[in-house]
């Protein structure tokens, strides 16, 4: 079975400060997406990383996919409020088409 | 863009009553998937489909049904709702030629059974 581990579940940083959130899966992919949910919306793609070593980088935040360690991160760079969502990680396992999720980080960025 | 979208934000039902949830998703995506969200939960699968009439059970099918006539529309019903069916419900749709398999997600129905 295909587990998603996310950590941490809870993350509150102030304004201005870096900091990443962790994703650890227990099969071989080499595809991994990251989603972002607002309070009360739904998720929102965005990235998707595809092959060892890919980086993407938006804005404050870049993600990045190990497949040797199966870890993906999200790096956030001088935080701002706006970037207070729950962040979701999720994996397809390689032989169809299905989306395993992790728990999802609940970042809060103070000012 | 792609544009998936569920027939109700926000929905209260009595105990027993069945309940249909709708989603349509218009960029003719093969795959479609239904979701509950629950706090601590995280985002469990229900059930999904590949194809018009094709299903297959998830990770949590037990109290649920689902139906696809068209390609564009995927139901998800209960056939008499509990009050441990209160939750968040999520449909998505992507592409069946992959990877990716990026998924993309409806705006959630929140369903409160009373």
């Amino acid at each position: 079975e295909l587990k998603v581990e996310q950590n941490p579940l809870f993350l509150s940083m102030q304004e201005g400060k870096n900091y990443t959130i962790y994703c650890n899966y227990s099969t071989t992919s080499d595809r991994l997406y990251w989603y972002r949910q607002d309070p009360g919306k739904s998720l929102e793609s965005l990235f998707v990383l595809l092959s060892n070593g890919a980086v993407k980088q938006e804005g404050r935040l870049m993600a990045s996919l190990d497949t040797k360690a199966r870890l993906s991160t999200l790096h956030i760079t001088a935080a701002v409020h706006d970037l207070s969502a729950t962040y979701f990680c999720a994996v397809d396992g390689g032989s169809n088409y299905k989306l395993t999720f992790g728990k999802g980080t609940l970042l809060t960025v103070n000012p | 863009d792609v544009k998936v979208t569920q027939s109700s934000r926000y929905l209260v039902k009595r105990t027993g009553e069945k309940v249909f949830l709708e989603c349509v998703q218009d960029m003719d995506h093969e795959n479609m998937f239904w979701y509950r969200q629950d706090p601590g939960l995280g985002l469990r699968l229900i059930y999904f489909s590949y194809d018009v009439k094709m299903k297959e059970k998830g990770d949590i099918p037990e109290g649920y049904s689902v139906s696809r006539e068209k390609k564009e529309r995927f139901s998800l019903i209960l056939e008499s709702a509990s009050t441990n069916q209160t939750s968040m419900y999520l449909c998505a749709s992507s592409l069946l030629a992959g990877p990716p398999f990026e998924q993309y997600f409806g705006p959630g129905t929140r369903l409160t059974v009373t």
